[in-house]
């Protein structure tokens, strides 16, 4: 069974402050990808990792694919209350369907 | 707005009935995913439908559970009998091209949650 452990898995913090969420796996991953999800809503896209060691920049996020590729990290830069949701990574194992993470809630405080 | 649309967005249903929840996927996919989250559990994988093709069911229940994608119209996902386990949201998700192994981009929709009473 494939599965991808995330952590932590509930993260509280101030304004200003950074962070980072891990996702890990024993598995290969073919892609990753990391969601945020809000209450009531679906998961939204945040980036697409396919290469070993790639990283990618997205404002004051920061997405990194393990060399390996059984891994992936993200950071958040001076967290923001907007930054407030369910963090999801989801690997493709060579399959056509995403196994997704466990979660990390981030609730951060003004 | 053509992402993936989903409805109904919230759907009751009593035990024993049917529930049939729909998805338009992204204007140019032909490739849906349906995914099931538990309350306080991550998403499932339930199927993988191409237009008129069942890809991939390996995470449906094996009864009382089907989908399908026909040449026109909307992906169904169909429950018969409900129980109340079966309360959940449901999401569904497209893709421009098959499977997201290759790094092929997935959107998701804003879900269907089911509740039996």
């Amino acid at each position: 069974t494939q599965l991808l452990e995330q952590s932590p898995q509930f993260l509280s913090i101030q304004e200003g402050e950074n962070l980072t969420v891990y996702c890990n796996s024993s598995s290969v991953f073919s892609s990753l990808q990391w969601y945020r999800q809000e209450p009531g809503e679906g998961p939204v896209l945040l980036v697409t990792v396919v290469t070993g060691g790639e990283v990618k920049k997205l404002k004051r996020l920061t997405f990194q694919f393990g060399d390996a590729r059984k891994d992936s990290s993200l950071h958040i830069t001076a967290a923001q209350p907007g930054d407030t949701g369910l963090y999801l990574c989801a690997g493709a194992y060579n399959t056509d369907k995403l196994i997704f993470g466990t979660g990390t809630r981030l609730q951060v405080f003004p | 707005n053509a992402g993936v649309m989903q409805n109904p967005r919230h759907l009751v249903r009593r035990r024993g009935q049917e529930a049939r929840l729909r998805c338009s996927p992204m204007k140019g996919h032909s490739h849906v995913y349906w995914y099931r989250q538990l309350p306080e559990e991550g998403l499932k994988f339930m199927v993988y439908l191409q237009k008129e093709n069942i890809i991939d069911e390996s995470g449906m229940p094996k009864e009382r559970f089907s989908a399908e994608f026909p040449k026109e119209g909307p992906s169904i996902l169909r429950i018969q009998q409900v129980v109340r386990g079966d309360s959940a949201a449901y999401f569904c998700a497209s893709s421009l091209t098959g499977g997201s192994a290759s790094g092929n981009t997935i959107y998701f929709g804003e879900g269907s949650w089911l509740t039996v009473v």
